[in-house]
């Protein structure tokens, strides 16, 4: 599968592989982390949650990882399809305040 | 179905003039937030207001105005202020007190200055 340890603005992915996109946070109080998926001119859709008293969330070919040590955050996606292409964006929250998002990653998948 | 609608799709603006971007939703949420996105960058809050009759300001908030006068509507105008208005508009919601899939977003606004 294709992986990357720091978070990196593009990930090129061939179908069918497995994804991992990497988020770096900021806040290390933040108790509360979200994965988005952006497809072009559209608005962000929720993939995953995970708080921060968890390491290891997984949905539908969906995991999330947490790592609190070095506020890092994961996502991977099991066998990519051509409809994961999109822009992906990780964001956190402390108490519910607000949402902070991350730079984003854009995902594309090769077929 | 419910849902938040912002309008319009695409909006263009001479240079000096105030605009505004509509954000309604029929979900019944008490928080709604303003998003601007430039091209390959993260979303970054504008305004945000948790009740009606109440806002606070975003991390760029210079330039932009909100009001919050009923509870599905939280409209933004983009004034002749803002230095560079050209971007992608984000209008989110979220019911106070769940947390887990509780932000809604809309579809976006994409304001270009002509």
């Amino acid at each position: 599968g294709e992986s990357v340890g720091l978070h990196l603005p593009t990930l090129s992915v061939q179908e069918g592989d497995n994804s991992i996109i990497n988020c770096a946070y900021s806040n290390s109080a933040s108790d509360y982390f979200i994965w988005y998926k952006q497809e072009s001119g559209k608005g962000p859709q929720f993939i995953i949650d995970i708080r921060s008293n968890m390491d290891k969330r997984q949905g539908q070919r969906v995991t999330v990882l947490l790592n609190k040590t070095v506020k890092h955050l994961s996502l991977q996606i099991a066998a990519t399809q051509p409809g994961d292409s999109a822009v992906y964006f990780c964001a956190e929250t402390l108490n519910d305040y607000k949402l902070s998002f991350g730079a984003g990653t854009t995902v594309t998948v090769r077929a | 179905d419910g849902g938040i609608t912002q309008s319009p799709k695409y909006l263009f603006r001479k240079e000096g003039q105030n605009v505004t971007l509509s954000c309604e939703q029929n979900l019944n949420h008490d928080a709604m937030y303003w998003y601007r996105q430039d091209p390959g960058q993260g979303l970054r809050l504008i305004y945000y207001s948790q009740i009606v009759n109440d806002f606070q300001k975003g991390d760029i908030a210079e330039g932009y105005s909100v009001s919050r006068e009923k509870k599905e509507s939280f409209p933004l105008t983009v004034t002749s202020a803002q230095k560079n208005p050209t971007a992608f508009y984000l209008c989110a919601s979220k019911d106070r007190g769940r947390v887990s899939y509780g932000y809604t977003f809309g579809s976006g606004t994409r304001l270009t200055v002509v």
